[in-house]
């Protein structure tokens, strides 16, 4: 079974500074995919990036980018410019992409944006 | 597009009562459907996947006969959960998605369940 571990439980960044979230995965797979979810108090989850694994190239989405490790069986999340609508829970998530369906998820990364 | 609609967002039952979960896929046809459970403050857990008019496929250790899943259209998926009890109360969150498993899923608002 695919396990994913995000290995900080909290972390704090002074607004308009960078910080990196880190994820790592297990799995015997060759092809599946990543992602970066935020959720928000609100609870609702909204995707943020995501990875095919087959693709070389890292993933960017604006102030979102991820560093892709694929033999080193890691995927963090780097958010520059953080802003105060940033603040939210992180989850990183994997899916098979020939396997069982479904995404399997880190416990996530309480995400802290200091004024 | 992509709207993903949970109803209730939050509901109270009785011990011994059945609660039932609507997820709607409001602009889109969803062939699969998605239903994870989150605890305070943890991760979301996979509890089934359904495919419509295909009976659901549940995660190791969820009891299909607690957690019936119906996905009888392309656009309504349910969750009953029956003879609740206070170790159900829980953060219930389905998703939707269109077409192959490379085509993005889209979550819904979430659903609290507190069993009293």
């Amino acid at each position: 079974a695919q396990t994913v571990t995000q290995s900080q439980p909290e972390m704090s960044v002074q607004e308009a500074e960078t910080v990196t979230l880190s994820c790592t995965y297990d799995t015997s797979e060759s092809d599946y995919y990543l992602f970066w979810y935020k959720q928000p108090p609100s609870r609702q989850m909204i995707l943020v990036i995501r990875q095919e694994a087959y693709k070389q190239q890292n993933a960017t989405e604006n102030r979102f980018s991820v560093n892709f490790q694929k033999a080193a069986k890691s995927f963090s999340l780097k958010i520059s410019d953080s802003q105060l609508g940033d603040a939210a829970m992180y989850f990183c998530a994997y899916r098979s992409d020939r396997g069982a369906d479904g995404l399997t998820f880190g416990k996530g990364t309480h995400l802290i944006i200091q004024p | 597009g992509a709207v993903v609609s949970q109803h209730p967002s939050r509901v109270i039952c009785k011990s011994g009562t059945s609660v039932k979960i609507e997820c709607r896929s409001l602009d889109f046809q969803a062939t699969t459907m998605f239903w994870y459970r989150q605890f305070p403050k943890q991760s979301l857990m996979l509890m089934a996947t359904s495919n419509e008019g295909s009976k659901a496929t549940y995660e190791q250790g969820v009891e299909k006969d607690k957690f019936l899943i119906n996905h009888a259209s392309l656009t309504l998926s349910t969750l009953t959960v029956t003879s609740a009890h206070p170790e159900d109360s829980s953060f219930y969150i389905c998703s939707a998605r269109q077409g192959a498993r490379n085509t993005e899923a889209f979550f819904g608002q979430g659903t609290r369940l507190t069993v009293v």
